[in-house]
């Protein structure tokens, strides 16, 4: 069974810069998340989504991130207009509601310098 | 508001020694606990979960942890660890299937020789 697919694996941009990250979640799980990991810190959660539903957005800083998963399976998270404060591992984590306690599954993270 | 807390930022301790990184939680009924592991340039594996029955859960690669309702604390144990446990350790919180799932700080573990 694949795991959960990131790309890419690393990004380097200038401040003001765009970028986007990629996720690939494992097949059947309909719950998809996204964290972003500061340096030396526990993931913090930006978004999730159920199908192609957003279930929580609350932390996610929305006049620059934006984030969709239009069919239900493969999603993106973008940022408009880079900061250094967004340096950071983005990790996207796939799990199936149906189950009581259930795992996520992480990808292995974008790692994100902004200069 | 639910919460997790990991006071020790880093452990060192000798090959072969036992192991104890400490997990606090804040949530007002049983939540779903959780500890994950990172290995470095990786993302996050589940070492084991808990939600009710034994308060003592095993896990992979002879972990396991101790819930304690009384102490909102559920600490991650084992007998006698290896030099490949070096890594950093999650402690993490959920409501249950299908809501969020809140991460601590971490504890970086180092295994020295």
């Amino acid at each position: 069974e694949a795991g959960v697919t990131q790309s890419p694996r690393y990004a380097v941009l200038q401040e003001g810069q765009a970028v986007s990250f990629w996720c690939d979640p494992i097949s059947g799980h309909d719950t998809l998340y996204w964290y972003q990991q500061p340096r030396d810190q526990g993931p913090q959660l930006l978004v999730y989504f159920r199908d192609e539903a957003v279930i929580d957005n609350s932390q996610l800083p929305s006049d620059r991130f934006s984030a969709v998963r239009p069919k239900g399976t493969n999603s993106t998270l973008k940022i408009q207009s880079a900061k250094q404060g967004d340096t950071a591992t983005y990790l996207c984590a796939s799990s199936f509601a149906g189950v009581s306690a259930e795992t996520l599954y992480f990808g292995s993270g974008t790692r994100l310098t902004v200069l | 508001a639910q919460s997790v807390t990991q006071p020790d930022a880093r452990v060192t301790v000798s090959e072969g020694a036992s192991l104890q990184l400490r997990c606090k939680y804040s949530y007002s009924a049983t939540p779903y606990l959780f500890w994950y592991v990172q290995y470095p340039r990786q993302g996050l594996q589940l070492l084991l979960k808990y939600y009710s029955g034994d308060p003592v859960v095993q896990g992979v690669n002879s972990f396991e942890a101790e819930f304690s309702k009384s102490n909102s604390s559920f600490h991650l144990q084992k007998a006698s660890v290896h030099w490949s446990d070096s890594a950093v350790y999650f402690c993490a919180l959920s409501m249950g299937g299908g809501y969020k799932v809140v991460f601590g700080s971490g504890t970086r573990l180092l295994v020295s020789p």
